[in-house]
């Protein structure tokens, strides 16, 4: 079964650097997502991407936030300088159509720890 | 805007009984309503949606839900829990013209026993 992948798994990193956050998804999808969990919180929505852009961000997603689509098959989220509130873990999710269209599919997610 | 409440951060229950969590929404469109599962350490795994049709959906490992759109809800039930299904439960909405989700902030459903 196709299934949407990320890594890292775990990333520790200290406050400031740059984080790089890597998924592929499924290879017929077209809507890519980003999502994070702080610990203990909700879910919730950071960036949609569609056709080389992104299509709706969140109040969350500011300029320390970017994502890419590189080649065909990866999707990353780059966090410019990253903060101790940046600690949380990353969803990536994508989607087949629109809003129309139901399931989004989610990676097993990346945990990130700012120091 | 859409946005999502559940009420109840914890259920406890025991093996074997039934169980519902409880889902309202509100949303100024037409919305489509899910329920994703999220066991510990693992990512969100769609357990069921509704997008049109019928009012009750059913969906993976014997859970059920009901839209009901005079009261803005969308419970999700099972019959009788076994421990396995011991995991953090999202209600989920989207609507209009957007792709995004909005979630709950969830209820762990914790069997016991």
């Amino acid at each position: 079964e196709p299934e949407v992948t990320q890594t890292p798994s775990h990333q520790v990193t200290q406050m400031g650097q740059e984080v790089i956050l890597r998924c592929v998804p499924i290879s017929n999808h077209l809507y890519f997502y980003w999502y994070r969990q702080i610990l203990g919180q909700k879910v919730e929505f950071l960036v949609s991407f569609y056709n080389n852009e992104i299509s709706e961000k969140s109040e969350i997603f500011d300029d320390q936030f970017s994502v890419e689509r590189p080649d065909g098959s990866n999707f990353t989220l780059k966090i410019r300088s990253t903060k101790l509130e940046d600690s949380a873990m990353y969803f990536c999710a994508s989607s087949a159509g629109a809003a129309n269209t139901g399931e989004l599919f989610f990676g097993e997610g990346s945990r990130l720890t700012v120091l | 805007a859409q946005s999502v409440t559940q009420l109840d951060s914890q259920v406890p229950v025991f093996e074997e009984a039934p169980v519902e969590l409880r889902c309202n929404y509100s949303s100024s469109v037409s919305v489509y309503l899910f329920w994703y599962v999220q066991y510990p350490n693992q990512g969100l795994q769609l357990l069921l949606k509704y997008l049109s049709g019928s009012t009750l959906v059913k969906g993976i490992n014997g859970f059920e839900a009901e839209f009901n759109k005079s009261q803005t809800s969308f419970h999700l039930r099972k019959p009788s829990v076994h421990i396995s299904d011991t995991a953090e439960y999202f209600c989920a909405v989207r609507g209009g013209a957007t792709n995004k989700l909005i979630f709950g902030t969830g209820t762990l459903l914790a069997v016991q026993p």
